[in-house]
């Protein structure tokens, strides 16, 4: 049984440009939701999509935005990348919004 | 908006030492969650509580959640080293509005423990 796998592990982008980040839930699982955990913080929770719609939002500017796909699957997408962007960028699923939230590995963004 | 706050920020033990780390939300939670994350890696669930007052326990983990549902900790009894990491806490406020699915996340209490 899988858990949640995202990709891609690390990546590095210079300011201004767009970064999408991938996710799979769990297997059985229907949520996922996305999270911003800077160095020594946190996670920060960015947004949460069910039925392949956002149902929940943080306090993240329109340039984090995401989509979830007919198998569950989602992406995060980020424009206009600025410095304090950088952090690990972790993916959770869960079945339906409140259920526990099972973290993937996350994907380490740093911008330059 | 809704905070939650988690003391200590740091502790350091020595190994066969106990450990208690204390969160504190500024609205009743509907339930909140605990979790560890170990340098390097990502948050690993570890327990939920739900009921007031409500106190659940994992070998030498203690948990507990208040009568208020607004607060909440987690003790360790004779710490290991396979213990360090960092511990969050995550509260869910009250269902209804924009809150339902949020989680919000503690700061979380780095645990270092010195053989």
């Amino acid at each position: 049984d899988a858990g949640v796998t995202q990709s891609p592990t690390h990546l590095i982008k210079t300011r201004g440009q767009q970064v999408t980040l991938r996710c799979s839930p769990k297997s059985g699982h229907d949520t996922v939701s996305w999270y911003q955990q800077a160095l020594g913080q946190g996670p920060q929770f960015i947004f949460q999509y069910y039925e392949e719609e956002e149902r929940q939002r943080g306090n993240f500017p329109d340039r984090f935005s995401g989509h979830q796909f007919p198998n569950y699957s989602s992406e995060l997408n980020v424009n206009a990348l600025l410095l304090g962007d950088s952090a690990l960028y972790l993916c959770a699923s869960s079945l339906g919004a409140r259920d526990i939230q099972y973290f993937g590995a996350g994907t380490r963004l740093s911008v330059l | 908006g809704q905070q939650v706050m988690q003391i200590p920020q740091y502790q350091h033990v020595q190994e066969g030492e106990d450990f208690t780390t204390y969160c504190n939300s500024s609205t009743t939670l509907s339930n909140i969650q605990w979790y560890k994350q170990r340098p390097g890696g990502h948050p690993v669930f570890l327990i939920q509580l739900v009921k007031s007052g409500e106190v659940k326990k994992q070998k030498r983990l203690t948990f507990q959640f208040g009568e208020a549902k607004k607060n909440s900790s987690l003790h360790i009894t004779a710490t290991q080293t396979t213990d360090v990491g960092t511990y969050f806490c995550a509260g869910r406020h009250n269902a209804g509005g924009t809150s339902y699915g949020k989680l919000t996340f503690g700061q979380g209490t780095i645990l270092t423990v010195h053989p």
